[in-house]
């Protein structure tokens, strides 16, 4: 399979513990994204690499929360003294190094903070 | 401002009706436009795509949209529902780079199709 693919799918986690989620790109994709999804609404934008380099963050990204992609393969979500509001499906996407590029998404990890 | 409202949250259709899924979109800029799909439990697939080019882009599974650009519109539709057409479908929007991002995509609140027998 040469899909986007992430790990976990599922995470349970408790109040206050730090989770982390990785997303692997398509292999040839230098652009990579994560979206975060709530219940009944549309995916929002989270943060974007371009190789390694980490070049637009949003506002919902709280200093909670940090993403790498070291090598401008795969990337890491971590999630640090994680929050109830926090629960949610994690989705990354990746696409080729061109404006307009088609965004190819994993299957998401979803988080339960209990 | 960049920005997507999808006109109906649930749209229920019988097997073999037409399919009508209404999008508006708001963009100072040309925007490339989009409709994903989300079966349960699985990722978002992307159904078609708008860049420019032709207004009537057709996509997947017998799914067309067309750009109207004076109606600032990406109405997705197909002639006839299947059972397996049943899911959340999201009209998105990218800016580009003259939006001032750098592809981002915005998402609206999706449209639940539901395909009666």
């Amino acid at each position: 399979d040469t899909g986007v693919s992430q790990d976990p799918r599922h995470k349970i986690t408790k109040r206050g513990q730090n989770v982390t989620f990785r997303c692997d790109p398509i292999s040839e994709h230098n652009r990579l994204y994560w979206y975060r999804q709530t219940l009944g609404q549309g995916p929002e934008f989270l943060t974007y690499f371009q190789n390694e380099a980490q070049l637009e963050k949003s506002r919902l990204l709280s200093d909670r929360f940090s993403a790498e992609r070291p090598k401008g393969s795969f990337s890491t979500l971590e999630i640090q003294r994680t929050e109830q509001g926090d629960s949610a499906m994690y989705l990354c996407a990746s696409s080729l190094d061109r404006i307009r590029e088609t965004q190819y998404f994993g299957p998401g990890t979803r988080l339960l903070v209990l | 401002a960049q920005s997507v409202t999808q006109l109906d949250s649930h749209v229920s259709v019988s097997e073999g009706t037409p399919v009508l899924l209404r999008c508006n979109y708001s963009s100072s800029y040309s925007p490339s436009l989009f409709w994903y799909v989300q079966h349960p439990n699985k990722g978002l697939q992307l159904l078609l795509k708008y860049t420019s080019a032709a207004t009537l882009v057709k996509g997947i599974n017998g799914f067309e949209a067309e750009f109207k650009k004076s109606e600032t519109s990406f109405h997705l539709t197909k002639p006839s529902a299947h059972m397996s057409d049943a899911a959340e479908y999201f009209c998105v929007v990218s800016p580009g780079a003259y939006g001032g991002s750098q592809g981002n995509l915005i998402f609206g609140k999706g449209t639940k199709l539901s395909v009666k027998p």
